[in-house]
């Protein structure tokens, strides 16, 4: 069964802190993703990687960085936390030779910064 | 530039009613068009897919028909379960390289016995 797993279910931190949110896929996929859901909002791209050690920026990264240093693992990274990054956090991964397919999504880190 | 909209919720439901929940998009070229749910407390799943004009994706009961003429993705199903009771999202996507999807806002139902 394919799997995104993400490191934590939930977390709390402080203002200021440094943040690091994983994610790891099982299924040898090239692309990797990851977003922040917001009530009304949907699901608001941050980042993605297409390769390893490869980034592209999404809608919205001010504030967040990301690694790729293995094609499993994909990273999160808030480098100063602040009270507007409180919220839902999604991984995804997707198969970049099956065009139009679906994207595979963990379970989520619902993230409070306080 | 692409984007989606879907109808607001919060949709409320008896059990065995009908559902439908309205989605429209825009996008320049020809996009796949994805539903996925999520229930309470998990990430996204997909529900279904259409990869092009009058496709129909079903799944679990729901369907949803991809058409290009009024840029629509509907979801429906014919009677509902309080199982379903969960957030629905409408999506697009392209074919090949990064296959970012592109999602609407959600609309949460909520079906009661």
């Amino acid at each position: 069964d394919v799997k995104v797993t993400q490191s934590s279910r939930y977390l709390v931190k402080r203002t200021g802190e440094k943040v690091f949110l994983e994610c790891v896929q099982d299924m040898d996929h090239e692309n990797m993703f990851w977003y922040r859901q917001d009530p009304g909002l949907g699901l608001r791209l941050i980042y993605f990687s297409y390769d390893v050690k490869m980034k592209e920026k999404g809608d919205i990264p001010e504030g967040y960085s990301v690694s790729r240093e293995k094609k499993e693992r994909f990273s999160l990274i808030l480098e100063s936390a602040s009270t507007n990054q409180t919220s839902m956090y999604l991984c995804a991964s997707s198969s970049r030779d099956r065009g139009g397919t679906e994207a595979f999504f963990g379970q989520g880190t619902r993230l409070t910064v306080v | 530039g692409n984007s989606v909209t879907q109808m607001e919720g919060p949709v409320t439901l008896s059990e065995e009613a009908f559902l439908t929940i309205n989605c429209t998009y825009t996008a320049t070229g020809y996009p796949s068009l994805f539903w996925y749910v999520q229930y309470p407390g998990e990430g996204l799943q997909l529900l279904l897919k259409a990869t092009k004009a009058d496709d129909k994706g079903s799944n679990k009961g729901f369907e949803a028909t991809y058409r290009k003429e009024t840029t629509s993705f509907h979801l429906e199903k014919g009677s509902v379960q309080v199982s379903d009771s969960a957030v629905y999202f409408c999506a697009l996507g392209f074919s090949g390289g990064y296959n970012k999807l592109i999602f609407g806002a959600g609309t949460r139902l909520a079906v009661h016995p």
